[in-house]
């Protein structure tokens, strides 16, 4: 089965500093879905990456996919304390081809921001 | 947030007591999800309906019962939980098309704990 590790697991930054969260999967990787949950709640949709070398990004927060390297990276611009929370890196199990499909998680980092 | 609803937000109950949580999206959605989380474990997918059809049971225990009258509603019937059951429940939705799924949406959540 597929795993998706996330590094670092927990994460204190100053707030108006940049930093990144990294999600590495063990197997090829056909969709890419980053959210983030604001502790014990749900969890909030950032951005979906489907293809190799796709870049997005929504205020101060992009990220990116690396097919190769079975990774995707979110970068977070001049953090505030609202980028405070949990983010969660999901993976689509398989290629797409029609028909739901749940998603496999990492275990989330935690980002704490400082002021 | 509330494409995605979920009742009750909080449920305590014993190990003999029979309870639903119930999930409604309101987003036109056509698939939707229950996910587990626990403490320091990944989220955990259970259970994948399309169009009302279940299409995926995740070797989920039998005491969880699922049930979809309708691309809005999705139910989780409980009975005979164990204390190890206590996690967060989490309700998703998205939409299928013919090439993939598009992003999948998150209620709150229902916290339950199993005494």
């Amino acid at each position: 089965s597929q795993e998706l590790e996330q590094s670092p697991q927990s994460l204190i930054v100053q707030e108006g500093k940049n930093l990144t969260i990294n999600c590495t999967s063990s197997k090829t990787l056909y969709g890419l879905y980053w959210y983030k949950q604001k502790y014990g709640e749900g969890l909030i949709f950032l951005m979906m990456l489907q293809k190799g070398g796709e870049e997005k990004s929504h205020e101060k927060i992009t990220a990116k996919l690396d097919e190769k390297k079975q990774q995707s990276s979110l970068h977070i611009t001049a953090s505030q304390p609202s980028h405070a929370g949990i983010y969660l890196c999901g993976a689509a199990r398989r290629e797409s081809g029609g028909g739901a499909d749940g998603l496999t998680f990492g275990k989330g980092t935690h980002l704490i921001i400082q002021p | 947030e509330t494409g995605v609803t979920q009742t009750p937000r909080h449920l305590v109950m014993g190990m003999t007591n029979k309870k639903s949580l119930k999930c409604e999206q309101h987003l036109g959605h056509n698939a939707m999800y229950w996910y587990k989380q626990s403490a320091k474990k990944p989220l955990e997918l259970m259970f994948v309906y399309n169009f009302k059809e279940q299409t995926e049971n995740n070797s989920v225990p039998s005491r969880f019962s699922p049930e979809c009258p309708n691309s809005s509603h999705l139910f989780l019937h409980l009975h005979t939980l164990q204390p190890e059951d206590s996690a967060l429940y989490l309700c998703a939705s998205s939409l299928i098309f013919t090439r993939g799924a598009g992003e999948q949406y998150f209620g709150p959540g229902t916290r339950l704990t199993v005494t």
